[in-house]
């Protein structure tokens, strides 16, 4: 009953430092998310990727990276992380792009990183 | 602008008592509409998805209601309990967009005994 799974769960960073968060879904599903969510603030997305092999840019992409690894995974990688990076972010999966519309969407537990 | 506005930003009840949330979004067209509950230093889970042409759906104690015309939603939380403490999060769905949800920024309710 793992569903998503995201690493790390805290995370402290100076300004300019770099680290990747992990997502590993066990559901087989073929599309993957990451979202930011900050105070007063809906979630907002990314980046994404709707298949094995694919990544696009969500809402919110500048400072930010992904890699789709393998169906499985999907990382999410901070080159040289700012302030402006403390979030929380989640991962999220979903049967396929379409039903990530009309159906499910099934997130982790989040990954709550600090920048100094 | 925020697509979709959530009310109140807070509120606290006591338990056994029963409460309402609102959303009110500007999304259309949409196909669907959800509430998620988001327990503190969880992800959110989904509790009810409506179509545009459903009015209600229930998951137990806690009841969605849709007026597409209005554009409004609301989640009825009856005789709640300690956890039901969670952030409601309500969730639309444009039609043509797949993906691009717009999430409202949620109601946090506080139950106290």
């Amino acid at each position: 009953n793992a569903g998503v799974t995201q690493t790390p769960k805290f995370q402290v960073l100076k300004t300019g430092q770099s680290m990747t968060l992990q997502c590993a879904q066990d559901m087989n599903h073929n599309s993957m998310y990451w979202y930011r969510q900050d105070p007063g603030m809906g979630l907002r997305l990314i980046y994404y990727s709707a298949s094995e092999g694919t990544t696009d840019k969500g809402e919110v992409p500048n400072g930010y990276n992904v890699s789709r690894l393998n169906k499985r995974e999907f990382s999410l990688r901070l080159e040289s992380a700012a302030p402006s990076q403390t979030s929380v972010y989640f991962c999220a999966s979903s049967q396929s792009r379409r039903t990530a519309n009309t159906g499910e969407l099934f997130f982790g537990e989040g990954s709550r990183l600090t920048v100094l | 602008k925020n697509q979709v506005e959530q009310s109140p930003q807070s509120l606290i009840i006591l338990e056994g008592k029963n409460c309402t949330l609102q959303c009110n979004y500007t999304v259309s067209p949409f196909s669907n509409l959800r509430w998620y509950k988001q327990d503190t230093g969880r992800g959110p889970v989904s509790l009810t998805i409506m179509t545009f042409s459903e009015n209600t759906k229930s998951n137990g104690r806690y009841t969605a209601t849709l007026d597409a015309d209005t554009k409004q939603s609301s989640l009825h939380i009856t005789a709640s309990q300690l956890s039901d403490s969670a952030s409601y999060i309500c969730v639309v769905s444009p039609i043509g967009r797949d993906y691009k949800l717009s999430f409202g920024a949620g109601t946090t309710v506080t139950v106290r005994a």
